[in-house]
């Protein structure tokens, strides 16, 4: 059995560029979430996914954006980059977008923007 | 709104002592309340959860948490800790639907650090 996994593990982009990130989740999970964690802050919910349909979002402008693939893996997408996206942003699967299973992390991906 | 403090940022303590971590959350419906423990640059690894029934919990690395309903706190405890239990702890509470979740709202995080 696989966890999650997150690529690329470390990412600088200038500002007002673009950038896409990639999760695969554990094996048997159907849901994917993710979040953006600045330094020193908990991690703050961006958005879910479950069977490849948007199933929630945070307080994040569209210019995040996601989707999930028919093998449950997904992106995240940021457009017009600005310095505040510097953060760790953190992708968790789960079994059920709306049961109560437990939310296995990935290692994160670590985005400087400059 | 749901939320969820950790009133401690930082807390230091001698190997072998124990430890209290304290969380209090703010949730209308029944929560669904976690333990998750971040090493520095590294991803979240889930130490312990809370669902229903007993309401003191057992996780990995010798840790559990005590749900407390009267008091809104799901405080996190070890024993005795170890030097490699030095790292940042999350409190966090499941919300977004009723009767289950769809995320998760965190704490600030709590620092350990652990003297020799």
């Amino acid at each position: 059995e696989t966890g999650v996994t997150q690529s690329p593990t470390h990412l600088i982009k200038t500002r007002g560029q673009q950038v896409t990130l990639r999760c695969s989740s554990q094996s048997g999970h159907n849901t994917v979430s993710w979040y953006q964690q600045a330094l020193g802050q908990g991690p703050q919910f961006i958005f879910q996914y479950y069977r490849e349909e948007e199933n929630g979002r945070g307080n994040f402008p569209p210019r995040f954006s996601g989707l999930q693939f028919p093998n449950y893996s997904s992106e995240l997408n940021v457009n017009a980059l600005e310095l505040d996206d510097s953060a760790l942003y953190l992708c968790a699967s789960s079994d059920n977008g709306q049961g109560v299973s437990e939310a296995f992390f990935g290692q994160g991906t670590r985005l400087t923007v400059v | 709104a749901q939320s969820v403090t950790q009133p401690d940022i930082h807390i230091t303590v001698s190997e072998g002592a124990s430890l209290e971590l304290r969380c209090n959350y703010s949730y209308g419906a029944t929560p669904y309340l976690f333990w998750y423990v971040q090493s520095p640059g590294q991803g979240l690894q889930l130490l312990l959860k809370y669902f229903s029934g007993d309401t003191l919990v057992q996780g990995i690395k010798g840790f559990e948490a005590e749900f407390k309903r009267s008091q809104s706190s799901f405080n996190l405890r070890k024993p005795s800790v170890h030097w490699s239990d030095a790292a940042e702890y999350f409190c966090a509470v499941g919300a977004g639907f009723s009767g289950g979740y769809n995320k998760l709202i965190f704490g600030a995080g709590t620092r350990l650090a652990v003297h020799p």
